[in-house]
């Protein structure tokens, strides 16, 4: 079946460094693929989606592309900064109907 | 905001005892979702509720149930609770029942069984 393995944390970063987060995924098909974001004390949110190969996601200068060739959609952002610190999901698709979250990637940035 | 409402916000009850969370998914959602949160178990999803009807079931114990009633609004049971229950309760809404639609997170109900 589908399944997406995300890179495991934490992950420790200083202010304006570059970010990666590696999500991979193996499919019959081309699902839908997402990053969720968990700011501390809130529930989780949508950060970005891509849909179909080669659809690029962006938000909050958050980017990841559905690339088929390497079957990744791994997170990345050019400069984060200590707002970024949060746990980052890629969750992964079981069957038509739900999404499993898992632990997911805990970030935190230092000034 | 993502116009999902849960109450309560916080329940702190003692072992052995039942509670009832709730939870109002975004005007025009039909499917609800519920998972808990816990420090060891990362984010566990619970059960799936489309249009009153349940979709799909995760890791639910038997002593929780869930119901999702015509007004779409939904209620997670939790019976005999043990203290290992303890945990962040999460609802969450999308439009459609499949799992590629995107969901919409609530705040979450902070479970503590003493």
């Amino acid at each position: 079946g589908d399944s997406v393995t995300q890179m495991e944390g934490p992950v420790t970063l200083s202010e304006e460094a570059f970010l990666t987060i590696n999500c991979t995924y193996t499919a019959t098909g081309y699902p839908s693929l997402f990053w969720y974001v968990q700011y501390p004390g809130e529930g989780l949110q949508l950060l970005l989606k891509a849909t179909k190969a080669d659809d690029k996601g962006s938000n909050k200068g958050f980017e990841a592309t559905y690339r088929k060739e390497t079957t990744s959609f791994h997170l990345e952002k050019g400069s984060v900064q200590v707002s970024d610190s949060a746990v980052y999901f890629c969750p992964s698709i079981e069957g038509a109907q739900k999404l499993v979250f898992g632990q997911g990637t805990r970030l935190t940035i230092n000034p | 905001d993502s116009g999902v409402t849960q109450t309560p916000k916080h329940l702190i009850t003692a072992t052995g005892q039942r509670v009832t969370l709730r939870c109002s998914p975004r005007s025009g959602d039909l499917s609800v979702y519920w998972y808990q949160q816990s420090l060891d178990q990362g984010l566990q999803f619970l059960i799936q509720y489309y249009n009153g009807e349940e979709r799909a079931k995760g890791n639910i114990l038997e002593r929780f149930s869930a119901q999702q009633f015509p007004d779409l609004h939904s209620e997670l049971n939790l019976s005999s609770l043990e203290l290992g229950d303890s945990a962040l309760y999460f609802c969450a809404s999308s439009v459609g029942g499949a799992g590629n639609n995107e969901q919409f997170f609530g705040p979450g109900t902070r479970l503590t069984v003493l």
